[in-house]
């Protein structure tokens, strides 16, 4: 089975602290990505990335950045965490290609005061 | 990009009740699927239905791409299938567009 893990459940930061969530799949895929979730919004695409060392924009991308060192892991990055940033945020992996799925982690739930 | 809007936006249904669920998109496009959100916030894709229908057991989903929708059939529902369904779609790009999902509530 594919195993996407997100390094915390649940995270409270404070308005400017750089923050961190981390993500890492054990099925070699090349595609990762990273979404916030916001009700009544449904997913939206903040970055995504094809390789190692390779990133692209999403939909939103404004206050993040994004890591990739190694192929299994993407970072999300907040630079300085703002309070309009506290949602839940989904990291998934897949192969790529017509007719692949992503495979999506539990989610980290931020929530910045 | 491409706009997708789902229907209804809430359901409540009792337990054994049959629902369709909808999704309207805005541009062509060759890559369709079903994901199913647990309470407790896993997701997991339920269809990849680029044409057609399939069936999953109490589930079958049917793509109309010439009229730009897709349907999610649930029969003889349960508690079990409540949560949060999102269709989503790509056209040339690789990512997928999500829609603002449905949330189902099956009582007992």
């Amino acid at each position: 089975d594919v195993k996407v893990t997100q390094s915390s459940r649940y995270l409270v930061k404070r308005t400017g602290e750089k923050v961190f969530l981390e993500c890492v799949q054990d099925m070699d895929h090349e595609n990762m990505f990273w979404y916030r979730q916001d009700p009544g919004l449904g997913l939206r695409l903040i970055y995504f990335s094809y390789d190692v060392k390779m990133k692209e924009k999403g939909d939103i991308p404004e206050g993040y950045s994004v890591s990739r060192e190694k192929k299994e892991r993407f970072s999300l990055i907040l630079e300085s965490a703002s309070t309009n940033q506290t949602s839940m945020y989904l990291c998934a992996s897949g192969r790529g290609g017509a007719g692949d799925t992503q495979y999506f982690g539990p989610g980290t739930r931020l929530t910045v005061l | 990009g491409i706009q997708v809007e789902q229907s209804p936006p809430d359901l409540i249904l009792q337990e054994g009740a049959n629902s369709t669920l909808r999704c309207n998109f805005s541009d062509s496009v060759n890559n369709l699927q079903w994901f199913h959100q647990n309470p407790w916030g896993q997701l997991i894709n339920l269809f990849y239905i680029p044409s057609g229908t399939k069936q999953n057991g109490r589930l079958s989903a049917t793509t109309v791409a010439t009229e730009r929708y897709i349907l999610l059939y649930i029969s003889s529902s349960q508690t079990t299938d409540s949560g949060v369904y999102f269709c989503a779609v790509s056209g040339s790009a690789r990512q997928l567009t999500f829609g603002s999902g449905t949330q189902l509530t099956v009582l007992p």
